[in-house]
């Protein structure tokens, strides 16, 4: 079983479209995010969700919106694709904790913004 | 903030050979640091990671790394490398003052391994 799950793995869309991706994990972790890695293999956070709060928001477009139905589950969604808004989005778990131990990656969702 | 600097975009070691790749970071206290490998259009792997205590630390698939406080490092190293060691290599440091678990990604290091 994957532990990390992410749908679709890859995206083609034109630029003011509107769409989703998302995740799921099966290792009962209490904490969620969603990273963005650009062209140059920059990895940057995006947002973070503990048990369904929105715990992180590093200053992404109100474009961008995270949505936590339950822990297991963080989908982003996107309006008004922007050729910016390229790039590989990942998302990840972790168990809640001050020493909080690694991230799980799933394998990445490639968007491409025409 | 926190920072991490990989200054190594690329590097290339024949397959058999050391390696080394560089982390410095820049964190006030102590910092929680980590290794993940990405494979090409595969997510990223903890290979290792530093909390505290001995600042050698071991990996997965023989890779180690040391943490040095005085040169703010945190190297990772194998002592012979193989072919399928070829992929991107990223240093992390956690913001832990939070509770929660936030990394700071270096720009990343991609090894080449030649024959």
């Amino acid at each position: 079983d994957t532990a990390v799950s992410q749908t679709p793995k890859y995206l083609v869309t034109q630029m003011g479209n509107d769409k989703s991706i998302k995740c799921e994990q099966n290792l009962g972790h209490d904490t969620m995010y969603w990273y963005k890695q650009d062209s140059k293999k920059f990895l940057k956070i995006m947002f973070s969700y503990n048990n369904k709060e929105l715990i992180i928001n590093e200053t992404v477009p109100n474009r961008f919106s995270p949505k936590s139905p339950d822990k297991a589950h963080l989908n982003l969604h996107i309006n008004s694709l922007e050729l910016g808004d390229s790039a590989v989005y990942f998302c990840a778990s972790s168990p809640r904790g001050r020493v909080a131990g690694e991230l799980f990656f799933g394998e990445g969702s490639r968007l491409t913004v025409l | 903030a926190q920072s991490v600097t990989q200054p190594d975009i690329h590097i290339t070691v024949s397959e058999g050979a050391s390696l080394e790749l560089r982390c410095n970071y820049s964190y006030g206290a102590t910092p929680y640091l980590f290794w993940y490998v990405q494979s090409p259009g595969q997510g990223l792997q903890l290979l290792l990671k530093y909390f505290s205590g001995d600042t050698l630390v071991q990996g997965i698939k023989g890779f180690e790394a040391e943490f040095k406080r005085s040169q703010s490092s945190f190297n990772l190293r194998k002592p012979s490398v193989h072919w399928s060691d070829a992929a991107e290599y990223f240093c992390a440091v956690g913001e832990a003052d939070t509770g929660f678990q936030k990394l700071v990604f270096g720009t990343g290091t991609r090894l080449l391994v030649s024959p």
